[in-house]
């Protein structure tokens, strides 16, 4: 079976401040791939990334970073020099290959960023 | 550029009413799927469908049914409106399960039974 834990149930930082958003996944299959989701106060759901489990690269767009390590099975998920537009809802997914694309979700981290 | 649309955004319920959450995709996608968000809870899956005429039940699929007669179009039925069905209910779609793309949302449909 698979799991996300996103252990941070709500954050605030200071507009500006760098902020790290963890995820830490559990699953027995080798193929599998990790999502992160952003939900504004409006509510809809915009897809951030998505990665493999056979790229460990980390990513890079713009102020976001994404850093993959698959042996401590965590996603986790940098803002920099954050914005007030970046308040939401984060969501970390996990879904595995095959069968009907089966995504699980972690219960979200709320960030506030405060001007 | 519409995607998934739902329909209605926003509804609310008397116990014991029926309605049905209207989902259309125009992306030509063959697996849909309909998730409910709690409160401070992820998405959990209630019914998903990976093409025209084959549904099956995902996590918390009691109290609800869907079908599938067109690749476009995947409503869900409550048939007994229960005040434990008060949810944020997304429609997603996806174009198949082999490369894993990302689900596409729709907005949402916030229901409240009363």
């Amino acid at each position: 079976a698979q799991k996300v834990t996103q252990a941070q149930t709500e954050i605030s930082v200071v507009e500006k401040e760098d902020v790290t958003l963890d995820c830490v996944y559990e699953t027995r299959d080798t193929t599998y791939y990790l999502f992160w989701y952003k939900q504004p106060p409006s509510g809809e759901l915009v897809f951030l990334i998505r990665r493999n489990s056979f790229d460990e690269q980390n990513e890079i767009s713009g102020r976001y970073s994404w850093n993959f390590q698959k042996s401590t099975s965590s996603f986790n998920f940098t803002i920099t020099a954050s914005q007030v537009v970046d308040s939401a809802v984060y969501f970390c997914a996990l879904s595995v290959a095959g069968g009907y694309q089966k995504v699980t979700f972690g219960t979200g981290t709320k960030l506030q960023v405060i001007p | 550029n519409a995607g998934v649309t739902q329909t209605p955004k926003f509804r609310i319920l008397k116990i014991g009413q029926s309605m049905t959450l209207q989902c259309t995709q125009d992306m030509n996608h063959n697996y849909m799927y309909w998730y409910r968000q709690d409160p401070g809870m992820g998405l959990k899956l209630i019914y998903y469908s990976v093409g025209a005429g084959i549904t099956d039940k995902g996590e918390v699929p009691n109290g609800y049914n869907v079908s599938r007669s067109t690749t476009e179009d995947f409503p869900l039925r409550l048939e007994l409106a229960a005040p434990s069905q008060t949810s944020v209910y997304f429609c997603a779609s996806s174009p198949d399960s082999i490369s894993n793309q990302p689900q596409h949302f729709g907005d949402g449909t916030r229901l409240s039974i009363l």
